[in-house]
């Protein structure tokens, strides 16, 4: 199995409301990253995780928090969003980031529109 | 300034064509990946390199350290190699990658 899941697919949120976003993976990897792509843009980097600990967080605010609840499972909790987070959300994974570059497989994508 | 350049920027041409796409950077890396994303957003890993020239199938990778620049070329260039390729670089550990503008290919039957 060398899929990553993301869900939902797609997701309208209002500014005041709480949602989740949901990543899995079961190729055993135990490095795991969220990235965030604009539209007719590059994804950026947010969040690096790597053995369940956050290792890389892009000063990315506060109203993103991620979750590696265990090695095969990443979360992204959305509160109080702005219209401009409004983007494709990725998720990717990889063996386990101590290798001179490992590749990274990536997840469809969640993508989120903030009213 | 954007650490990682990629031209063409948009490339069309005609099915059967050799495409070559280009990227260079500008800082030291562990590793260069070179990546496609197709309409609707899914991204394919399609090489990892550190250094030479790695293939697979019509699609060839080459890097070299030295002058910072690698190529990525596609043989008998078909429709359904039209997508967004993309060159980013790793810095090393369970880093995240740093990705280039992107190459917007059109191949036309």
């Amino acid at each position: 199995d060398t899929e990553v899941t993301q869900t939902p697919k797609h997701l309208v949120m209002g500014m005041t409301n709480k949602k989740s976003l949901k990543c899995e993976q079961h190729m055993g990897h135990r490095a795991m990253y969220w990235y965030k792509q604009k539209a007719k843009k590059p994804p950026e980097l947010m969040f690096v995780y790597s053995y369940e600990k956050l290792s890389i967080n892009e000063s990315v605010p506060s109203r993103f928090s991620p979750e590696c609840p265990n090695s095969s499972l990443l979360n992204l909790h959305l509160h109080a969003l702005q219209p401009e987070d409004s983007a494709l959300y990725l998720c990717a994974s990889s063996q386990d980031g101590l290798a001179i570059g490992d590749t990274q497989y990536f997840g469809p994508g969640t993508r989120l529109t903030v009213l | 300034k954007n650490e990682v350049e990629q031209s063409p920027q948009n490339l069309t041409a005609q099915e059967g064509e050799f495409i070559t796409i280009n990227c260079s950077y500008s800082v030291g890396i562990s590793a260069l990946h070179w990546l496609q994303q197709h309409p609707g957003g899914g991204i394919v890993s399609l090489f990892m390199l550190s250094s030479g020239k790695k293939k697979h199938g019509r699609l060839i990778a080459t890097i070299n350290i030295q002058e910072k620049h690698s190529s990525l070329h596609i043989t008998a260039s078909h429709p359904r190699d039209s997508a967004v390729y993309i060159c980013a670089y790793s810095g090393g550990g369970a880093d995240g990658l740093t990705f280039g503008k992107g190459t917007h290919l059109i191949i036309q039957p």
